[in-house]
């Protein structure tokens, strides 16, 4: 069965430093990984997806699947980038399968 | 552009009850998933339905329904409610094609007493 694991529920980094949000999955088939973000009192919304292979708002994310990850990085982050980020794999059906969620804090 | 619309806000059911939630795609969104997000356990796809028909189901028991109008709304049903059914209901609707992003509705807090 296919199952999504963000390792950390919590992150806090400071404002201008590196940041990357971990994310494994487990998944028989070829995966079709995305980033959701929801930013606090805002609906969950799509960050990024593997298949447009696109950076937004300084994130990236890059398919491993040898090591079967999808991390999330962003080389400066600033303090609107805050937010509950869900890692989340589309398999068939369009269903698709979060993980627990990362809950990230950019202090001043 | 309107976004994804569910009502009511809140619901407080009593265990035992019937509890009936809706969703209003984006326009020309074929597509209607529905997600639980339970304390502790995260978001759970219940549901997908696309065109009238009910495409996926999720890992969950036969009390949990739902159906799609014409005009693209759905409707999520729970019946016999149980407590551990208190959650947020999320509906979220895409262009029903595979790997099209889905955009999400603000939710149905769900409480179950």
């Amino acid at each position: 069965a296919q199952r999504v694991t963000q390792p950390e529920k919590l992150l806090s980094v400071f404002k201008g430093a590196p940041v990357e949000l971990k994310c494994n999955y487990s998944y028989s088939g070829s995966p079709e990984l995305f980033w959701y973000v929801q930013y606090s009192r805002q609906r969950l919304q799509l960050l990024l997806r593997h298949i447009s292979r696109e950076s937004i708002k300084g994130f990236t994310a890059d398919l491993n699947k040898g090591e079967t990850s999808f991390h999330l990085k962003k080389p400066f982050a600033q303090e609107e980038d805050s937010a509950m980020y869900y890692c989340a794999l589309e398999t068939s059906g369009s269903r698709l399968t979060f993980g627990e969620g990362t809950q990230l804090t950019v202090n001043p | 552009e309107a976004g994804v619309t569910q009502s009511p806000t809140h619901l407080i059911k009593t265990r035992g009850q019937q509890a009936t939630l809706r969703c209003s795609p984006i326009s020309g969104h074929t597509s209607v998933y529905w997600y639980q997000q339970a304390l502790g356990l995260g978001l759970q796809f219940l549901l997908w339905y696309d065109e009238g028909e009910e495409r996926n189901r999720g890992n969950f028991p036969p009390r949990f329904s739902g159906r799609q109008f014409p005009n693209y709304s759905s409707e999520l049903n729970v019946n016999a409610l149980e407590l551990e059914d208190s959650a947020l209901y999320l509906c979220a609707s895409s262009l029903g094609t595979a790997y099209n992003e889905q955009f999400f509705g603000p939710g149905t807090r769900l409480t179950v007493l």
